[in-house]
């Protein structure tokens, strides 16, 4: 079935350091993957997106790649800060295309 | 604007028993998507509504079960509750149908089953 793995599922990083989040999913007719940020006891919030027809996209210190033909994709944060400290969880639009299939998380902190 | 809310935040319910949980959309939002999430497991998609009608629906018995409102506002109920059960419920909102586009999450109903 459709899934999507993330790895790892824990990351621990100093202040200023970077950190790399990696998702691969199964269906390769997906074409839209988003990345969600929930804080601790708090709703998740999307802080980045990427769709098929593009590589790379950046926003500030944060990143996303996508590699479709190996079927991954990547969240990049540079220059981390301790409010970067939550769940991250990426995902990927199932092959109908109706519904997101995410990946279980992981949780980073970032230590000063 | 005020965001999604879901009600109510926090109940406790025993095994059998059945369960109603509302969300609130965003107003203008016609979509609304209902997720599980459970400790290690990620959020795992129940089903959305679109203009009243349930759209999509993902891999859960049929225990689960939802409807939407001429206002856009949702109900999901789960009836003979099991231990297995015991989540956050998020509810989520969109401008656009299918998760194609953003989604606004409510803080979710965490349910326990005792």
């Amino acid at each position: 079935g459709e899934n999507v793995e993330q790895h790892p599922s824990t990351l621990s990083v100093q202040e200023g350091d970077s950190a790399v989040i990696k998702c691969t999913y199964s269906d390769s007719a997906s074409n839209y993957f988003p990345w969600y940020k929930q804080e601790l006891g708090k709703r998740p919030q999307l802080i980045i997106d990427i769709r098929s027809n593009v590589g790379e996209k950046k926003d500030q210190r944060i990143a996303v790649t996508l590699n479709k033909t190996a079927k991954h994709f990547s969240l990049h944060i540079t220059e981390t800060q301790p409010e970067d400290s939550a769940v991250y969880f990426c995902a990927a639009l199932n092959q109908a295309g109706t519904a997101l299939i995410f990946g279980k998380g992981t949780t980073l902190s970032v230590s000063s | 604007k005020a965001g999604v809310t879901q009600t109510p935040r926090y109940l406790i319910k025993t095994r059998g028993q059945q369960v109603t949980l509302s969300c609130s959309p965003i107003s203008g939002h016609r979509s609304v998507s209902w997720y599980q999430q459970t400790p290690g497991q990620g959020l795992q998609f129940l089903f959305e509504y679109f203009s009243e009608t349930q759209r999509n629906k993902g891999n859960f018995p049929g225990r689960f079960s939802g409807r939407q409102f001429s206002n856009s506002r949702s109900e999901m109920n789960v009836s003979t509750l099991e231990l297995g059960d015991s989540a956050l419920y998020l509810c989520a909102s969109s401008l656009v149908y299918g998760n194609t586009g953003e989604l606004f999450f409510g803080e979710g109903s965490r349910l326990t089953v005792l």
